[in-house]
């Protein structure tokens, strides 16, 4: 049964400090990852779609990087801002209309 | 760009009524779901859509139904509320196997 973990759970920053977001998976058998940014009281927001076949994709001051055989990604955020203060979720499409979410990781950015 | 509507935002029921929850997506996505987000349990699929016309149980499915209504609209009943069903609902969109787009949650008290 695929299981999403990230850690760490809950991560306070002081403004400006690069910072990396985990996330691992117990089946490599994915088609993709994605990873959303949510905030208190909100939906989630789409931020990165990195397909199987793909290392990694970038957008802005993010970068997300998948390593399928070792059951690994990283979102690195640079250059932290207060703005970037939310939860952020992974989650792996397993096929089958399946999606398997973690538990998320509480970033909080210090200003 | 409206992306998925969720209605109501908020709403409580009281044991045993019923209600519908509505959501519509704009951006022609095959594919539709109704998540549910618990403290402690993360997201869970509840009934998923993956075409116009067909309908198919999630990982939580007892005590909802939903209705494809047609491409853009995707339903999510509760016909006799319970306190259990105490949540934030979701709906999202997507290709298959393609980005996810939620709506912004309905929060449901049951009392």
């Amino acid at each position: 049964k695929q299981e999403v973990t990230q850690i760490p759970a809950a991560l306070s920053v002081p403004e400006g400090e690069n910072l990396v977001l985990n996330c691992s998976f117990t089946d490599s058998a994915i088609y993709n990852l994605q990873w959303f940014r949510q905030d208190p009281g909100k939906g989630l927001t789409s931020l990165l779609l990195i397909q199987s076949s793909q290392r990694e994709q970038t957008s802005g001051r993010l970068n997300a990087s998948l390593d399928k055989s070792s059951g690994r990604s990283t979102l690195y955020i640079a250059a932290s801002q207060p703005g970037d203060s939310a939860t952020y979720l992974c989650a792996v499409y397993t096929g089958g209309f399946k999606t398997i979410f973690g538990a998320g990781t509480r970033l909080f950015v210090k200003a | 760009n409206a992306g998925v509507t969720q209605t109501p935002k908020f709403q409580v029921l009281k044991t045993g009524q019923s209600m519908t929850l509505q959501c519509a997506q704009d951006m022609n996505h095959n594919s539709m779901y109704w998540y549910r987000q618990d403290p402690g349990m993360g997201l869970r699929l509840i009934y998923y859509s993956a075409s116009e016309g067909t309908t198919d149980k999630g990982e939580v499915p007892n005590g909802y139904n939903v209705s494809r209504l047609n491409k853009r609209e995707f339903s999510l009943r509760l016909e006799s509320a319970a306190p259990s069903q105490t949540s934030v609902y979701f709906c999202a969109s997507s290709e298959t196997g393609g980005e996810a787009f939620f709506g912004q949650g309905t929060r449901l008290t049951v009392v």
